[in-house]
């Protein structure tokens, strides 16, 4: 039982460049999560979805797409990646019915 | 719209002590959970201790124990004994019903030898 997993772990792009971060979970979770952490910030919500074939935008969505592929895996997508985007992002799970999310160790993205 | 407030940045204290870390909230439901995320330098983010909101009785959980003040929407976390692995930055965070959660900007515990 891994969790929730993350890849890739770190990553470097260049303005305009676009890639997927991908989530997967293996714990039969229904919603899943994207965050971004910057420094001196809390975890911010980018997208959730809160069950498989649904998505919603959370508080920060701008400049990203996401897919819930089906019931383990949730992609959150960067299609011109900017400068801002530089941040660290979290992949999170939970059980419908349950109150605490599980997380990621998360992808470090840096945009050149 | 729900708002999280942990207003010490930064926090040491000597290994085998206790500490106390604050947080603060702000929210017109009534029905809700608080939760502490400890994220050790590996990134990770753990789950320490959650609370309900309906429960009166305060969370325990070995080392760590929380002081939840419903009427003054405070939601410390104590860690008693403290240890090395324990320096990390520590979130407070609150979730309704909705389902999002919304954490504060963190606390970073630096335990010294």
């Amino acid at each position: 039982n891994a969790g929730v997993t993350q890849t890739p772990k770190f990553q470097v792009l260049k303005t305009g460049q676009s890639m997927t971060l991908q989530c997967a979970q293996d714990m039969n979770h229904n919603s899943m999560y994207w965050y971004r952490q910057d420094p001196g910030m809390g975890l911010r919500l980018i997208y959730y979805s809160a069950s498989e074939g649904t998505t919603d935008k959370g508080e920060v969505p701008n400049g990203y797409n996401v897919s819930r592929l089906n019931k383990r895996e949730f992609s959150l997508r960067l299609e011109s990646a900017a400068p801002s985007q530089t941040s660290v992002y979290f992949c999170a799970s939970r059980r419908r019915g349950r109150k605490t999310q599980y997380f990621g160790p998360g992808t470090r993205l840096l945009v050149l | 719209a729900q708002t999280v407030t942990q207003s010490q940045p930064e926090m040491s204290v000597q290994e085998a002590e206790t500490v106390t870390l604050s947080c603060t909230y702000d929210t017109s439901e009534s029905n809700y959970y608080l939760f502490w995320y400890k994220q050790p330098p590996s990134r990770q983010m753990i789950l320490v201790i959650r609370q309900e909101a309906y429960k009166q009785q305060n969370a325990t959980e070995n080392r760590f124990s929380v002081n939840f003040q419903k009427a003054a929407k405070s939601f410390s976390l104590k860690i008693s004994d403290s240890q090395l692995g324990d320096t990390a930055m520590y979130f407070c965070a609150f979730r309704t019903s909705g389902s999002r959660l919304t954490f504060g900007e963190g606390t970073q515990l630096t335990v010294n030898p």
